[in-house]
């Protein structure tokens, strides 16, 4: 299986940047996703690295490092509507299909 | 179009009671997962459905939990004689295939309180 590892809550002001790290162990890699879940909803998808490097879209990016088993959710020009949980997540080894999720970081945007 | 849809929202039950949960999932997605969320914690795996094959049930944390999807489309998790642990958020998402990268669609799950 996988150990994932990101933290648990962070804050930041209304317009700024946040950087949410996860770093995960797994014997075997296809691929790290992020997702964001509102309190109370369902979680939906953000993004998704294969390959190492930054992926960019709109105001989030995902980076990835596959030799040092880390990524990070870069979230700019921080709105309000933002706040939310966001889950790291690996596909278990032996299947594409199953997901290994990381506890989630809350982040709370304050004015 | 319609998204996942899942049923009831909301359940309260009695300890040692059986529960089903229902799980619609968007049309021609022939990926079904079913994972649940206990308070604080990340989503754990339960079991997956991929078209025709048999189901991974490899997340299953007891042989009280079963799961079935009837024509490659509804799906229904049952949790027989339930406890307190079980106590959580059960979420249902489907994708449109299993192999490969794809995104899981996930449903608005149902909050599962064992008294």
């Amino acid at each position: 299986g996988q150990n994932i590892d990101q933290p648990t809550e962070m804050t930041a002001t209304e317009g700024a940047i946040v950087q949410i790290n996860c770093t995960y162990q797994t014997s075997g890699f296809n691929g790290l996703f992020w997702y964001q879940q509102h309190a109370g909803e369902a979680p939906t998808f953000l993004s998704y690295n294969v390959l190492d490097g930054l992926e960019e879209k709109g105001r989030f990016s995902s980076f990835l490092s596959r030799s040092k088993g880390y990524s990070y959710l870069l979230l700019k020009e921080l709105q309000m509507k933002d706040s939310a949980s966001y889950l790291c997540a690996v596909p278990l080894s032996d299947s594409w299909g199953k997901l290994q999720f990381g506890a989630g970081t809350q982040v709370v945007v304050t004015p | 179009g319609a998204g996942v849809s899942q049923s009831p929202s909301n359940k309260v039950t009695e300890k040692g009671k059986d529960v089903e949960l229902r799980c619609d999932p968007i049309s021609g997605h022939t990926a079904l997962y079913w994972y649940r969320q206990s308070l604080g914690q990340g989503l754990e795996f339960l079991i997956y459905f991929q078209g025709n094959s048999a189901p991974d049930k490899s997340g299953l944390p007891s042989d009280r939990f079963s799961a079935e999807r009837t024509g490659g489309s509804v799906s229904t998790l049952t949790i027989q004689r339930t406890q307190q642990e079980d106590s959580a958020v059960y979420l249902c998402a489907s994708s449109p295939k299993g192999q490969g990268y794809n995104e899981q669609f996930f449903g608005p799950g149902t909050r599962l309180t064992v008294l």
